[in-house]
This record gives C-alpha cells, structure tokens and sequence, in this order.
C-alpha cells in the first residue's frame, strides 16, 4: 500500500507554454501533499506544502503565479508549471502524507520537464 | 537492485548525548549522498550531502555525516543532542535519481 504515482512521468514542451503535473496517492488519502523539484545531482528542494481544500503554503523564493499548486481532493493534488521557460527544466517529485497515519511521506516517481 | 537501509525505525537518545542514525546503501558507480531531515508536519528539509573530498561532511543544525566507501554507510551524527532534533530523517543516495530510506524516526528525550 501507500503508492503514489506522477502523470506524466516526462515532458518536453516549448518556451511560453504551461503544463500541469498530476500527483496521486491510489490506495489511501492524503490530506496533505508536497511538491518538491531537484536539479540534476542536487538535493531536493521543497517547493510547497499543500493541504487538501485549502490553499498550498510555498516555500521562500518559489513563485506561487508560476507554480500553480491546486489539492482539489484527497488523491489529487496538481502542479502547474505556467509560462514555462528553460530554467524551469528539472525534476519534480510529490510526497504525500496519509490521513490520519503516521507521518511518513510517500514519495511518487517524479516528472522529468525539459523546456525547450 | 539499488537500495538504500536505514536499518533503526527509530533512535531514542536523551538531550545532550550524542546521536547517530545509521544509512548503508547498495548502489552502483558514486553517488552522491544526502541526508534530509522532515519536521512534524513539514516537507523535507536539505540537511547535507557527500560528493567527493572529506569524509566527513558538516551540514545544517550542527549534524554531519561520515562517508566509509568500504562500509558503504553514510551514518548522520551530531555531538549533542536537542530537543528540537526530534523528526524523521531521510538518507538518500543518488545517481541520476534519490533513492529513498525508509527513513528513521528520532526522538530526543530531556
């Protein structure tokens, strides 16, 4: 149990267009859901903190017009990376918390984002 | 198969003792190593990483870790414990990807 996926697992898109990234816990609720991005051999860095129905808590420096964060249910939380440009290229990962559970983060597989 | 173990699901040590959480990893080539620490109720936090040079690597809030190729372990350390310590901490290996712990939970006792 406790499997979290990522839709989808890689994009390539062009300058100037937006992509959403869709994380999903599939055998338990997540009340809360965190989106993180990583920059290849580098650590993690924790973008936002979000909690479903409420809106996401982002992290000093992480621009919240850019990197919409929409936890619209207990499964689904959804990163929109708009206007994307090719600093924006990089791994991004969602962990998400069990209701209710111990406070262990599951982490999905991430999603590789390539601007060109 | 890579893999990373933190073979304690929890470590219990009394203020101002010192700490260790234990890490051995199976992974192929040189990774880089990271630790990360998640406070109750937050996402994870970047506490440090090995790369190459010292073996022994100083990171944030006064831990560090020690790098043994031979041993394959990347054991976190802090020479006096807090209070404020207490969380879950993550080692992670990684190659093109971080391969994850179970992670270890640590409790600091007064």
């Amino acid at each position: 149990g406790a499997v979290v996926s990522q839709h989808p697992s890689r994009v390539i898109c062009k300058s100037g267009t937006s992509v959403k990234i869709e994380c999903r816990s599939l055998d338990f609720q997540a009340t809360t859901m965190f989106w993180y991005r990583q920059f290849p051999k580098q650590s993690l860095m924790l973008m936002a903190t979000s909690n479903e129905g409420s809106k996401a808590t982002y992290e000093q420096g992480v621009e919240k017009d850019k990197f919409l964060i929409n936890h619209a249910s207990l499964t689904l939380s959804t990163l929109t990376v708009t206007s994307a440009h090719p600093e924006d290229s990089s791994f991004y990962i969602c962990s998400a918390k069990r209701a209710g559970g111990p406070d262990t983060q599951y982490f999905g597989p991430g999603t590789r984002l390539t601007v060109l | 198969a890579q893999s990373v173990a933190q073979p304690e699901d929890q470590v219990n040590v009394a203020e101002g003792n010192p700490l260790t959480v234990k890490c051995t990893y199976s992974v192929s080539g040189n990774p880089y190593l990271f630790w990360y620490v998640q406070y109750p109720n937050r996402g994870l936090q970047f506490l440090l990483k090995y790369i190459t040079g010292d073996n022994l690597v100083k990171g944030s809030y006064g831990f560090e870790a020690e790098f043994n190729k031979s041993q394959t372990s990347f054991h976190l350390k802090k020479p006096s414990a807090l209070l404020s310590d207490s969380a879950l901490y993550f080692c992670a290996p990684n190659l093109d990807q971080l391969i994850w712990g179970a992670g270890t939970k640590l409790i600091i006792k007064p």
